[in-house]
């Protein structure tokens, strides 16, 4: 199985902070990298495919980059709705892995 | 719009089986070049991939789970269910359906069911 590394587990940061968030695959996926927003006592929202793609009606202010082994989200300029658990997950190889999540919490 | 609900029991007690339908509106699981897939999450933990059915009837299953694992889908309901046998605590887990969506090799989980608990409990 190809493993998902998300560190830290946890950030604290404030609003309109810059905020990146990091995600290392165990072996190259291309950019079959996904990215979900998963807030409590709801399900995974998706925000990112293949890498980069924003999802149609997800706000401009949430990016991915990366390809290979090493891929970021970034949101721009953090909102008082952006604190949530934030999931990376390749899509490359079955099974199908997530990473252990990085929750973003207001500092 | 695309909506996926997940219902069967909250409780199963060990070593049954536990059985879970998904009910879709919005799409036709039998025509479109879609995968629909179960997904977990124990409770304060990450998600956990099940596995999936297409609507070819193909499946795949994560191999942790293989053994026990059954994914079909009922065509004519516009249904899928997830079998899970030789239930534990360990299974305990808030259960999801999703679709996956793409293009040639690139799929991702667009439009995913409220979840619904399962306890595992004697």
């Amino acid at each position: 199985d190809i493993q998902m590394t998300q560190s830290p587990s946890s950030l604290s940061a404030s609003l309109g902070d810059r905020v990146t968030i990091p995600c290392r695959a165990s072996q190259s996926i291309g950019n079959y990298l996904n990215w979900y927003q998963q807030k409590p006592g709801k399900a995974p929202k998706l925000l990112i495919y293949a890498a980069s793609s924003l999802q149609s009606g997800v706000p401009s202010r949430f990016s991915g980059s990366g390809s290979g082994t090493d891929f970021t989200l970034t949101i721009s300029s953090l909102q008082p709705e952006d604190f949530a658990t934030y999931y990376c997950q390749q899509s490359d190889v079955i099974p199908l892995t997530f990473g252990g999540g990085t929750k973003v919490e207001i500092k | 719009q695309v909506q996926l609900e997940e219902s069967g029991p909250g409780l199963v007690k060990p070593p049954q089986t536990l059985s879970l339908i998904c009910t879709v509106s919005g799409d036709s699981i039998s025509s479109s070049n879609d995968y629909w897939s179960w997904i977990r999450q124990p409770a304060g933990k990450g998600l956990e991939w099940i596995g999936r059915i297409h609507a070819s009837g193909s499946t795949n299953y994560n191999p942790s789970l293989k053994s026990r694992v059954t994914i079909s889908a009922d065509m004519s309901r516009n249904q899928f269910s997830l079998r899970l046998n030789s239930v534990a605590a360990a299974d305990t887990a808030v259960y999801y359906c999703a679709r996956e969506t793409g293009h040639s090799f690139e799929y991702h989980l667009d439009c995913w069911g409220q979840g619904t608990l399962v306890t595992v409990s004697s």
